[in-house]
């Protein structure tokens, strides 16, 4: 299957500082690519949708301002939270979507960044 | 109603027995569905997925799905130890977004 890094794996910061997680597709181009968010004992939440090129799409709910998201390439996202606070803690997750080929949106997913704020 | 519903569990089996992984879902439109198993601290990892009507097998993995009914399965065959995992049902929206939408996922616990 297609591979997804993220980096970094853990962060650790304090509370009003901002965090950066990058997400890449190490083996394919992702025109397309997916922030989620997992608290403990949860499903998934979808937060946005990133599109290379241009600005990404925000689920309801999620401040576009706290999270900044930026596709730069076909090969990497980011995505900063700014000002963070200890809610913000949480699992965050990153996936891509093979551009190619791909008739069923099988989406791959980052092993995913653990952010924990003080 | 939840979009994609499944049930929490634990679903406990026996080491070698059929466990059976059951997910359904309310948008009719939807066209793909997805199977991804998640270990504790660890993100999903996609097993299969499936689009039409019937089986679909892959290892000691079916997926089967009836649109009619709006429900999708998972079988796992010869259960095993390691395949103790939380097991995440998704549904692709209907239009131009490509999202997956997911369900709360089921805790599968095979016993020795």
């Amino acid at each position: 299957g297609a591979v997804v890094s993220q980096h970094p794996s853990w962060v650790i910061c304090k509370s009003g500082t901002s965090v950066k997680i990058e997400c890449r597709s190490l083996d394919f181009q992702a025109t397309t690519m997916f922030w989620y968010r997992q608290f403990p004992k949860q499903s998934l939440m979808l937060m946005a949708t990133s599109n290379e090129g241009s600005k990404a799409t925000y689920e309801q709910g999620v401040e576009k301002d706290k999270f900044l998201i930026n596709h730069a390439s076909l090969t990497l996202s980011t995505l900063t939270v700014t000002s963070a606070h200890p809610e913000d803690s949480s699992f965050y997750i990153c996936s891509a979507r093979v551009t190619s080929g791909n008739a069923y949106n099988e989406q791959f997913f980052g092993p995913g960044t653990r952010l924990t704020v003080l | 109603q939840k979009e994609v519903e499944q049930n929490s569990g634990p679903l406990s089996v026996p080491e070698g027995a059929i466990a059976s992984l059951n997910c359904t879902y309310s948008d009719r439109g939807s066209q793909s569905f997805f199977w991804y198993r998640q270990y504790s601290g660890k993100s999903p990892e996609l097993i299969m997925f499936i689009y039409s009507n019937g089986d679909k097998e892959d290892g000691r993995f079916t997926a089967q799905l009836n649109k009619a009914s709006q429900y999708v399965s998972l079988l796992i065959r010869d259960s095993q130890p390691s395949d103790s995992a939380t097991y995440l049902c998704a549904v692709n929206v209907r239009g131009a977004t490509n999202k997956l939408i997911f369900g709360t996922g089921t805790l599968l616990a095979v016993q020795p």
